[in-house]
């Protein structure tokens, strides 16, 4: 099973900060990468696809980059309502595989 | 706008059965691969099971291998997941994804989830 490793696990920002975090995966998966957001209480919106694709309809604060091994997904100017766990998945092979999250809270 | 209604979730006793179910709509869902994921209380998300488009091919977790099934309706749009042999560590909430036209795609829309609680 290809394992994908997020780090941080937690990061306090404050609103308008530019905020990054990484998410490793344990073999190649070309750019079959995905990130999602789950704000508390909700369910999971995709919000990056093919590691750089912005989902309609997401802001354009959101980016992602990256390939082979090391990803990375950005928010550039931190909005309030961005408080939620990030979770990147792969989909190169089955089984599909999530990292295990990186909590975001606001300072 | 596409839908997805997740309804089933129950407190179970361990060794029960318990069958999941995803209405969908808004979209052609006979036109597209369909997911269950989980999240058990307090923790990250796990993929489940996976089925495609026509329903011909089937794909499981190891963790629920031999005791879930996953299937279709097309004509009723709506997918389903039949769960045997349920243990404590099956607690979880369950989300119903849309997938892509192939298995190996994200999961580009979700529901709300159906908890599913399995404790004596």
């Amino acid at each position: 099973d290809i394992q994908l490793t997020q780090s941080p696990s937690s990061l306090s920002a404050s609103v308008g900060d530019r905020v990054t975090f990484t998410c490793q995966a344990s073999q190649d998966i070309a750019n079959y990468l995905s990130w999602y957001q789950q704000r508390p209480g909700k369910a999971p919106k995709l919000l990056i696809y093919d590691a750089f694709n912005l989902e309609t309809g997401v802001p354009s604060r959101f980016s992602g980059s990256g390939s082979g091994t090391d990803f990375t997904f950005t928010i550039n100017s931190l909005q309030p309502e961005d408080i939620a766990t990030y979770y990147c998945q792969q989909y190169d092979n089955l089984p599909h595989t999530f990292g295990q999250g990186t909590r975001l809270e606001i300072k | 706008e596409v839908q997805l209604l997740e309804s089933g979730g129950d407190l179970i006793q361990p060794g029960g059965s318990l069958r999941l179910s995803c209405a969908a709509s808004g979209f052609t869902f006979s036109n597209y691969a369909m997911t269950w994921v989980r999240q058990a209380p307090g923790k990250g998300l796990e993929w489940v099971s996976t089925i495609t488009s026509s329903g011909s091919s089937t794909h499981y977790a190891d963790s629920v291998k031999g005791r879930f099934t996953i299937s279709r309706d097309n004509s009723k749009d709506t997918l389903y997941l039949e769960m045997h042999s349920l243990k404590a560590e099956d607690t979880a909430l369950y989300y119903c994804a849309k997938t892509g036209p192939t298995i190996l795609s994200s999961f580009d829309y979700w529901g709300q989830g159906t908890l599913v609680t399995v404790s004596s």
